[in-house]
């Protein structure tokens, strides 16, 4: 079964730090997401994307994240500068189609991001 | 806006005897909801889903949910629990046109004891 690959499995960062967490959506997939669960807490919505724009973000996504797919396999998330609280797992997700209810997104098994 | 509440943050059953993880959600507009499962260290597998068809979804590994308009609610259920059912799960809403955000509850830890 196809399945979404994210590197690495583990982030280690110094505070202040960019950092780029790397995912392979499944192939015939058209919506990208990126979740994050920090320690404890549940897991959070941060961005959707689609034809090669943020379709959706959330409060917790500011001007320190960026998406981008720069070719056709590969989705990423980038941390400008990083601080102690992005510590977290975070997840990428992909779907087929925009339409949640006939179309599910699949995980990734996630990046652990810590910050120091 | 929607949101879910999962009742219990700790389930413990024996192995062999039933489980149930209750899950409540709150939304403006008919939702789609969903369980996933996570294991230690891996990422999250949707377990079933509800779409506005049949309120009695059957998923895989045996679960089951039955969407309850009337009670908001979408728990969760398994008739013979297994070792390899010890995991954490995220009842799960989103809206039921086209908005593709997740949004999850807090999680529910499984304990099977032996």
């Amino acid at each position: 079964e196809p399945e979404v690959t994210q590197t690495p499995s583990h982030q280690v960062t110094q505070m202040g730090q960019e950092v780029i967490l790397r995912c392979v959506p499944i192939s015939n997939h058209l919506y990208f997401y990126w979740y994050r669960q920090i320690l404890g807490q549940k897991v959070e919505f941060l961005v959707s994307f689609y034809n090669n724009e943020i379709s959706e973000k959330s409060e917790i996504f500011d001007d320190q994240f960026s998406v981008e797919r720069p070719d056709g396999s590969n989705f990423t998330l980038k941390i400008r500068s990083t601080k102690l609280e992005d510590s977290a797992m975070y997840f990428c997700a992909s779907s087929e189609g925009g339409r949640v209810s006939n179309q599910p997104q699949h995980f990734g098994d996630g990046t652990r991001l810590s910050i120091l | 806006a929607q949101s879910v509440t999962q009742l219990d943050s700790h389930v413990s059953v024996s192995e062999g005897t039933p489980v149930l993880l209750r899950c409540n959600y709150s939304s403006s507009y008919s939702p789609s909801l969903f369980w996933y499962v996570q294991h230690p260290n891996k990422g999250l597998q949707l377990l079933l889903k509800y779409t506005s068809a049949a309120t009695l979804v059957k998923g895989i590994n045996g679960f089951e949910a039955e969407f309850k308009k009337s009670e908001t609610s979408f728990h969760l259920t398994k008739p013979s629990a297994h070792m390899s059912d010890a995991a954490e799960y995220f009842c799960v809403v989103t809206l039921n046109f086209g908005n593709e955000k997740l949004t999850f509850g807090t999680g529910t830890r499984l304990t099977i004891i032996p």
